[in-house]
């Protein structure tokens, strides 16, 4: 597709239970980028990955929290054992290249909602 | 301290009128580059300007531009013209040169709901 694609759209958990998010980024676009926004507030960094490289994961809230990029291409979002304060938007983003003037381009984000 | 602060959690413009968006930023480099994204309620994040720390005149994109006031550390965001569809939050953003092979992420403020009167 043209855009950045995130799946499911809207995701229900019950506490304890482990979720996958999805995205699948522009295509040839290096730099992908995970955030968690909270209701109200702007987005907060989680992981980065040029190609299949995680070169920043310093915004993870805790081990369970896991993202993967195996081929380079699309990128997987892990919580396990989820819990309430997990509940938010996860927008991903791409970039073509890595530069301090680069445009991300983002999805439409997954909106998780722990039980 | 934070990076980005965005001090109008609310503000209202009526249509067709211009109004101003403000951003500080904090940072001790050099190079940087701002970034300004409008977020509607279908969530998606859109882009809408940038400025580099270099840029000697300030940015422009059709009825949008920025006030880049380089010393004062400040990146306000002008929407001339207001329309109904420029509801939405607004988001200014901060991307630093990254120490070795960092990250190049964005740094957000909390964003501004600007709501357009009819």
């Amino acid at each position: 597709g043209a855009g950045v694609s995130q799946s499911p759209r809207y995701k229900v958990a019950k506490r304890g239970q482990d979720v996958a998010l999805r995205c699948d980024p522009i295509s040839g676009h290096v730099s992908l980028f995970w955030y968690q926004q909270a209701l109200g507030q702007g987005p907060e960094f989680l992981t980065y990955f040029q190609n299949e490289a995680q070169l920043d994961k310093s915004g993870l809230p805790s081990d369970r929290f896991f993202a993967e990029r195996p081929e380079g291409s699309v990128s997987t979002l892990k919580i396990q054992r989820t819990q309430q304060e997990d509940s938010a938007v996860y927008l991903c983003a791409s970039s073509l290249v890595a530069s301090t003037n680069e445009k991300l381009f983002f999805g439409s984000g997954t909106q998780l909602s722990v039980l | 301290a934070q990076k980005i602060t965005q001090t109008q959690p609310g503000m209202f413009v009526q249509e067709k009128e211009a109004v101003t968006l403000d951003c500080t930023y904090d940072t001790s480099d050099q190079s940087y580059g701002l970034f300004w994204y409008k977020q509607p309620s279908s969530g998606e994040m859109i882009f809408l300007i940038y400025q580099g720390s270099y840029d000697e005149q300030n940015a422009t994109e059709g009825r949008y531009s920025l006030n880049f006031q380089k010393a004062r550390k400040s990146a306000n965001l002008v929407i001339s013209a207001s329309q109904l569809g420029d509801s939405a939050m607004y988001f200014c953003a901060m991307r630093e040169l990254p120490l070795g092979a960092g990250s190049y992420q964005l740094t957000f403020g909390k964003g501004t709901k600007l709501s357009v009167i009819p």
